[in-house]
């Protein structure tokens, strides 16, 4: 089985400090790790993954996010924030041998104040 | 280019009713998905397919049918709505499975009354 967590339900920061969205994970085998952004009303949007290689990887919009094989973590983070950066924020984990079956953790909510 | 569409948007039903969401990708994907989305649990696996004419249950299938005729759609059926399937129902689709994102749909918005 595989399974994600998102351990917190809500993230503030200011407009220009960095920030950083947590996940873990756990499966049977090689993790492929993605990030994905819901805005208002719309459907998830892919920002990033890791199959495989560099442990940090980066992805649209200014993110980035770092593989932690030993502590099962894939946490995302942005050096600046931005007030559109404001939305909902789910980390999904899939293997290679389930059909791309991901399964996604409950979700982030990120507010960027001014 | 219109990804993943999704209809209808939003739908009103009466316990009992039916109905069918209709989901259509222009990228010429393999794998094709539905989700459901409640607040507070993330996205559940209702149903899968892998290609044209196959499906297969994810994690939540029950009270749902799929099917996947033609390889641009993918259909979710509801026979008999209950109350407890008020969601909103994502589609999604990919082109290789495992190693590629996941390709969204704007959601239908479904309240069974």
């Amino acid at each position: 089985a595989q399974s994600v967590a998102q351990p917190e339900d809500q993230v503030n920061v200011a407009e220009g400090n960095p920030l950083t969205v947590k996940c873990t994970y756990s499966v049977s085998g090689n993790p492929y790790l993605f990030w994905y952004v819901q805005y208002p009303n719309r459907g998830l949007q892919f920002l990033l993954k890791y199959i495989t290689g560099d442990n940090l990887v980066k992805g649209s919009y200014g993110f980035e996010a770092e593989f932690n094989k030993s502590q099962t973590s894939f946490h995302l983070k942005k050096p600046s924030a931005l007030v559109s950066d404001s939305a909902l924020y789910f980390c999904a984990v899939m293997v290679n041998t389930n059909a791309g079956k991901s399964t996604f953790g409950d979700g982030t909510t990120l507010t960027v104040k001014p | 280019n219109a990804g993943v569409t999704q209809t209808p948007k939003f739908r009103v039903l009466k316990t009992g009713q039916s109905m069918t969401l209709l989901c259509a990708q222009d990228m010429n994907h393999e794998y094709m998905y539905w989700y459901r989305q409640d607040p507070g649990m993330g996205l559940r696996l209702i149903h899968y397919s892998v290609g044209e004419g196959t499906t297969a249950k994810g994690e939540v299938p029950d009270g749902y049918n799929v099917s996947r005729l033609k390889k641009q759609n993918f259909l979710l059926g509801l026979e008999s709505a209950a109350p407890s399937q008020t969601s909103v129902y994502f589609c999604a689709s990919s082109s290789q499975g495992w190693n590629s994102p996941l390709h969204f749909g704007n959601g239908t918005r479904l309240t069974v009354t």
